[in-house]
């Protein structure tokens, strides 16, 4: 089954401790990105990537950072969370200059005490 | 990139056919215009993406004037689990998604 999947699903950590999300997508996309939705905000984008080896800041990328080592898989990692980044996460990919169509992950919701 | 506007709400009744329309009056030659649906606590969902005139899926139609200016996405019928919201994206296909930008969306709830 072609899908985007997410770990963890639901995360409650601590100021200061790192943590990484894992996005992984089986459909040989070029395109991968990460989102977070807020109340009132909206999606936004935090980082994205044209392919393997080649990421790009989004709009609120302050906090994160990502890698692309693979075509298939975009970890999100937060070295130092912070309140601020509570917080639903999205990971999305897509093919690359043929669709517009992103598939999106099922989400991950972050507490950060 | 261009902006879009869109209702912040709009209700309406099972089995009634639903038009959301999207204001877009600077989209650049080369945009497409996507519709993403979204349901609480879900990601979004791809439904329809159109260039110009009519497209129409198993889901849902989309119509776009000759000015491409705006769009409505059609809803035809629809049920109780189409509440959700609706987003109204533009952008070209060649900028991968970067170019393109999740608005407030379109808040749909359908009453029985």
């Amino acid at each position: 089954e072609a899908q985007v999947t997410q770990n963890p699903r639901y995360l409650i950590t601590v100021t200061g401790k790192k943590l990484t999300v894992t996005c992984s997508q089986n459909m040989n996309h070029e395109y991968m990105s990460w989102y977070r939705q807020d109340p009132g905000l909206g999606l936004r984008q935090i980082y994205y990537s044209m392919n393997v080896e080649v990421t790009d800041k989004g709009d609120v990328p302050e906090g994160y950072k990502v890698s692309r080592k693979e075509k298939r898989n975009f970890p999100l990692i937060l070295e130092s969370p912070s309140p601020n980044q509570t917080s639903l996460y999205f990971c999305a990919s897509s093919f690359f200059g043929t669709s517009n169509e992103q598939f999106f992950g099922p989400g991950t919701r972050l507490t950060v005490l | 990139l261009a902006k879009t506007t869109q209702p912040i709400s709009m209700d309406s009744y099972e089995g009634q056919e639903v038009n959301i329309t999207c204001s877009h009056n600077n989209i650049a030659t080369n945009d497409y215009i996507t519709w993403y649906q979204q349901f609480p606590s879900q990601g979004p969902r791809f439904i329809i993406q159109g260039y110009k005139t009519k497209v129409t899926n198993e889901v849902a139609s989309l119509f776009i004037p000759a000015d491409r200016k705006s769009s409505t996405l059609s809803l035809p019928r629809v049920s109780l689990s189409d509440t959700a919201v609706y987003y109204c994206l533009v952008g070209p296909l060649s900028g991968g998604n970067n170019d393109m930008r999740f608005g407030a969306g379109t808040r749909l709830t359908v009453k029985p």
